[in-house]
């Protein structure tokens, strides 16, 4: 089993939708969660932490859910400017050695 | 501000070649990392550097070797290139103990 999972997609979504989507995890004493976006061939970039009670950044939310091990990511009134992969990255004691998930691709269409 | 500058952006070796990428950062960032990205596989740390004169193994550093020359630069060396190490390699830095937070713009390695 990976450390970090996510479902690849593509997730094509209509400009103006919600989309969501999980991210598992495999270690119980993980404590960062973070959500990185990546546009093709670009390098990956900061999205936002992911904290206990969760957070919002204008359209984007992010929640985790430690009895299941997964944290999540809400995107709503999409923009065709949010066609990226978002990668969703989780650390132990420290955020020198994260793990990386593979990411999830996700479209929007207008 | 340039952020993180890393080269070559593309090179191409033949096994058994060495090379350097380069990375610099002018964000008086502590900490730099060398990571390396394959399709279908999440980011895997190569080494990275806490602070200057600092240097540690992560997930994946066979094969490799780095410097951190300074607070601005950390380099990864390829002593001799084997196949299995064509890949996107991305440097990054953060302050202090946060995440990465500012990435190069990568470089495309090939080893054939």
């Amino acid at each position: 089993r990976k450390e970090v999972e996510q479902d690849p997609g593509p997730f094509n979504v209509p400009e103006g939708a919600t989309v969501a989507f999980n991210c598992t995890y495999s270690n119980s004493a993980s404590q960062s969660f973070f959500w990185y976006r990546q546009d093709c061939r670009k390098e990956p970039k900061l999205l936002m932490s992911v904290y206990s009670s969760g957070n919002e950044d204008g359209r984007f939310t992010a929640q985790l859910n430690r009895a299941s091990q997964y944290i999540s990511l809400l995107i709503r009134d999409s923009k065709l400017s949010d066609s990226a992969t978002y990668l969703c990255v989780v650390g132990m004691d420290s955020n020198y050695q994260l793990i990386w998930g593979a990411g999830t691709k996700l479209i929007i269409k207008p | 501000n340039a952020g993180v500058t890393q080269t070559p952006k593309f090179q191409v070796l033949k096994t058994g070649q060495s090379m350097t990428l380069q990375c610099a950062q002018d964000m008086n960032h502590n900490s730099m990392y060398w990571y390396r990205q394959d399709p279908g596989m999440g980011l895997r740390l190569i080494y990275y550097s806490a602070s200057e004169g600092t240097t540690d193994k992560g997930e994946v550093p066979n094969g490799y070797n780095v410097s951190r020359l300074n607070k601005r630069e950390f380099s990864l060396r390829l002593e001799s290139a084997a196949p299995s190490q064509t890949s996107v390699y991305f440097c990054a830095s953060s302050e202090g103990g946060g995440p990465p937070l500012h990435f190069g713009n990568g470089t495309r390695l090939t080893v054939t």
